[in-house]
């Protein structure tokens, strides 16, 4: 596509309910980022996928938080038994390369409202 | 670690004045450093990055910025402001020398612009 697709635009969960997130990148890009923005906040890092390798996952908040890029194209993030702190929104980058002064293309997000 | 530091949480100003939006980041060595715009309900778009040579970037849509090692900032300036440059503002940093690709951005300045 022309552009980074997330889908759904818009999730509502109740609280200790699975999600999954997802995100097609541009197509033949390598690098995939996923980050969170809470309201009122900056984009913050979760982790990093270099093809269907994740080589950073530091960002991550707890062990309910998974990410997978199994054929280094679409991305999938999961979040386990969602918690109120959860509620924000969720950002997936591409960028053609590996440097890491390279744009970086967002998508337009996923905003996940916990109940 | 890095951080980034946006003093300015919202500023108006009218159309056709000039613009300065600051930006002060924290890093040990010398930084990739990013600016990025947020409209409401799309992704993050890049304007312009800094990552070597001239300390004067040009962007896109007439965005310039100067990075000050001394002060360590990266402001963004425009001479003349357009209504649809109203929108959220979004300074990055990155690493130069640990390879690692996460970028830290700052909490972000709202600009509102007055007819």
């Amino acid at each position: 596509g022309a552009g980074v697709s997330q889908s759904p635009r818009y999730k509502v969960a109740k609280r200790g309910q699975d999600v999954a997130l997802r995100c097609d990148p541009i197509s033949g890009h390598v690098s995939l980022f996923w980050y969170q923005q809470a309201l009122g906040q900056g984009p913050e890092f979760l982790t990093y996928f270099q093809n269907e390798a994740q080589l950073d996952k530091s960002g991550l908040p707890s062990d309910r938080f998974f990410a997978e890029r199994p054929e280094g194209s679409v991305s999938t993030l999961k979040i386990q038994r969602t918690q109120q702190e959860d509620s924000a929104v969720y950002l997936c980058a591409s960028s053609l390369t590996t440097a890491t002064n390279e744009k970086l293309f967002f998508g337009s997000g996923t905003q996940l409202s916990v109940l | 670690a890095q951080s980034v530091t946006q003093p300015d949480i919202h500023i108006t100003v009218s159309e056709g004045a000039s613009l300065e939006l600051r930006c002060n980041y924290s890093y040990g060595a010398t930084p990739y450093l990013f600016w990025y715009v947020q409209s409401p309900g799309q992704g993050l778009q890049l304007l312009l990055k800094y990552f070597s040579g001239d300390t004067l970037v040009q962007g896109i849509k007439g965005f310039e910025a100067e990075f000050k090692r001394s002060q360590s900032s990266f402001n963004l300036r425009k001479p003349s402001v357009h209504w649809s440059d109203a929108a959220e503002y979004f300074c990055a940093v990155g690493a130069m020398d640990t390879g690692r690709r996460a970028l830290t951005f700052g909490s972000g300045t709202r600009l509102q612009v007055q007819p």
